[in-house]
């Protein structure tokens, strides 16, 4: 049972726009939410994270939302540049530090 | 500050050899978590171990895969008798512990069953 979903396997942006990667989850008791990204042939690399408390974190290029009543969580990237080409997961922690992931997103942004 | 360290990178096994993957977390991090990612899908949480404690399993099957995490060394993701379904890649991630929860991965090992 996939607990936190990424629908959209794979996404292609232009360079210099807005990249968005969505992610839902069905389990309400998730209390922090990360985002990795991925290279080939290399371990997940964190990106940014929020709290369940929060409704959205903003760091640099990257904003990720939390829409609780919705269970839904968004990764905003902008301006989109050729080096985010790479696949992307979504993560949720459950109390007592049990993660899950989602099956990933590969972003292309295309120069 | 050395990042995650994992080794092998590369593992190949004949099918019932028994293959060893080990984890080295970063200094000063007390948890350890395996995961398994499969060709095209993503990543499933194996087992959350913290030192000389296995705190999660849930995620493991239940034969032939075993973890350890001693209070001296590497944690140790051991599979017995590997069967090709077993060959994927394996990635470990170390963690400070709460409240933080960020997870820091290893470059993973890719396993290969002949």
């Amino acid at each position: 049972d996939q607990q936190v979903k990424q629908n959209s396997p794979s996404l292609s942006v232009q360079e210099g726009r807005i990249s968005i990667l969505n992610c839902d989850y069905t389990n309400s008791m998730f209390d922090y939410f990360l985002w990795y990204k991925k290279y080939p042939a290399e371990g997940p690399t964190f990106l940014i994270s929020i709290s369940s408390i929060k409704d959205k974190n903003e760091d640099g290029r990257f904003t990720v939302f939390l829409n609780k009543s919705a269970k839904h969580l968004s990764l905003h990237i902008v301006p989109s540049q050729p080096g985010d080409s790479a696949v992307y997961f979504c993560a949720a922690r459950r109390t007592g530090n049990q993660f899950y992931f989602g099956t990933g997103t590969s972003l292309t942004v295309i120069p | 500050n050395a990042g995650v360290m994992q080794n092998p990178r590369h593992l190949v096994r004949r099918r019932g050899q028994e293959a060893r993957l080990r984890c080295s977390p970063m200094k000063g991090h007390s948890h350890v978590y395996w995961y398994r990612q499969l060709p095209e899908e993503g990543l499933k949480f194996m087992v959350y171990l913290q030192k000389e404690n296995i705190i999660d399993e849930s995620g493991m099957p239940k034969e032939r895969f075993s973890a350890e995490f001693p209070k001296e060394g590497p944690s140790i993701l051991r599979i017995q008798q590997v069967v090709r379904g077993d060959s994927a890649a394996y990635f470990c991630a170390s963690s400070p512990g709460t409240p933080v929860g960020t997870q820091y991965f290893g470059p993973g090992t890719r396993l290969t069953v002949l």
